[in-house]
C-alpha cells in the first residue's frame, strides 16, 4: 500500500541555521511527490513538487527537496531558516490512477528559536 | 479567482446534529476532496470527486456524505455529528489533466467541534 512517512513529529532549530525534514514513502512506481506547508490557522501552501527528471528540484521561499529512489526519500531542506518558517510542514505522494489524490504523511512541526 | 472557499470558518454542534460544510472553486477544476486533519494524523480523504456526478470513498468516509451536482461544489454532509468528528476540514481541489501529480489547492478550512 502506498504510504508516507515523516520520522520527526517536532523539530527546532536556531534562526539561521539549516534545516532538513525527512519523508520516507512507499510506493511501487515512480511517485509524485510533494511538499506543503501549514502556517497557523492556515490551509496548505505547496513549497515544492516533483514529478520526474532533476532529482533535486526547488521550491519557493528558499526551499528544496532531493527525491532519493534508493532510498524512497524526499527530504526537504533550507540552507537559513528565518522566524517566519515555523509551521507544519506536510509531505505527500501523489495516488495511483489519475484520480487527483494525495496521500500525507503526518506532518513534523517546526520551532524556530530566536 | 477566489480559489477554494470554504464555508463556515468555526462550527460548534451538539451530538446528533446534522450539517453541510460548504466548498466551492471557481478555477475549473475536476477534481475536489476532502480532507480532516487531526493533531499527529496528518491530512486524511474523507471523500474525493473525479467530476461532476461522480464521488468515491476516501480513507475515513463513514459519518459523512458528499455530492458533485456542478463543477465547481463540492459540500459535505455530517449526517448525526459525534464528538470524534470534532476536527479541522480541508477542502481541496486539483486541475483535470494529470489528476495525481497536479497540485491541490486547498481551501482555509473549517474547524468544526461537536460536544
Amino acid at each position: 500500500a502506498q504510504s508516507v512517512t515523516q520520522p520527526d513529529i517536532h523539530i527546532t532549530v536556531s534562526e539561521g541555521a539549516s534545516l532538513e525534514l525527512r519523508c520516507n514513502y512507499s510506493y511501487g512506481a515512480t511517485p509524485y511527490l510533494f511538499w506543503y506547508v501549514q502556517s497557523p490557522g492556515q490551509g496548505l501552501q505547496l513549497l515544492l513538487k516533483y514529478f520526474s527528471g532533476d532529482t533535486l528540484v526547488q521550491g519557493i521561499k528558499g526551499f528544496e527537496a532531493e527525491f532519493k529512489r534508493s532510498q524512497s526519500s524526499f527530504n526537504l531542506r533550507k540552507p537559513s531558516v528565518h522566524w517566519s518558517d515555523a509551521a507544519e510542514y506536510f509531505c505527500a505522494v501523489g495516488a495511483r490512477g489519475n484520480t487527483g489524490k494525495l496521500i500525507f504523511g503526518q506532518g513534523t512541526t517546526l520551532q524556530v528559536k530566536p | 479567482n477566489a480559489g477554494v472557499t470554504q464555508t463556515p470558518k468555526f462550527q460548534v454542534l451538539k451530538t446528533g446534529q446534522s450539517m453541510t460544510l460548504q466548498c466551492a472553486q471557481d478555477m475549473n477544476h475536476e477534481y475536489m476532496s476532502w480532507y480532516r486533519q487531526d493533531p499527529g494524523m496528518g491530512l486524511r480523504l474523507i471523500h474525493y470527486s473525479v467530476g461532476a456526478g461522480i464521488t468515491d470513498q476516501g480513507e475515513v468516509p463513514n459519518g459523512y456524505n458528499v455530492s458533485r451536482s456542478t463543477t465547481e461544489d463540492f459540500p459535505l454532509r455530517l449526517l448525526s455529528a459525534a464528538p470524534s468528528q470534532t476536527s479541522v476540514y480541508f477542502c481541496a481541489s486539483n486541475p483535470t489533466a494529470g489528476g495525481s501529480y497536479n497540485e491541490q489547492f486547498f481551501g482555509p478550512g473549517t474547524r468544526l467541534t461537536v460536544l
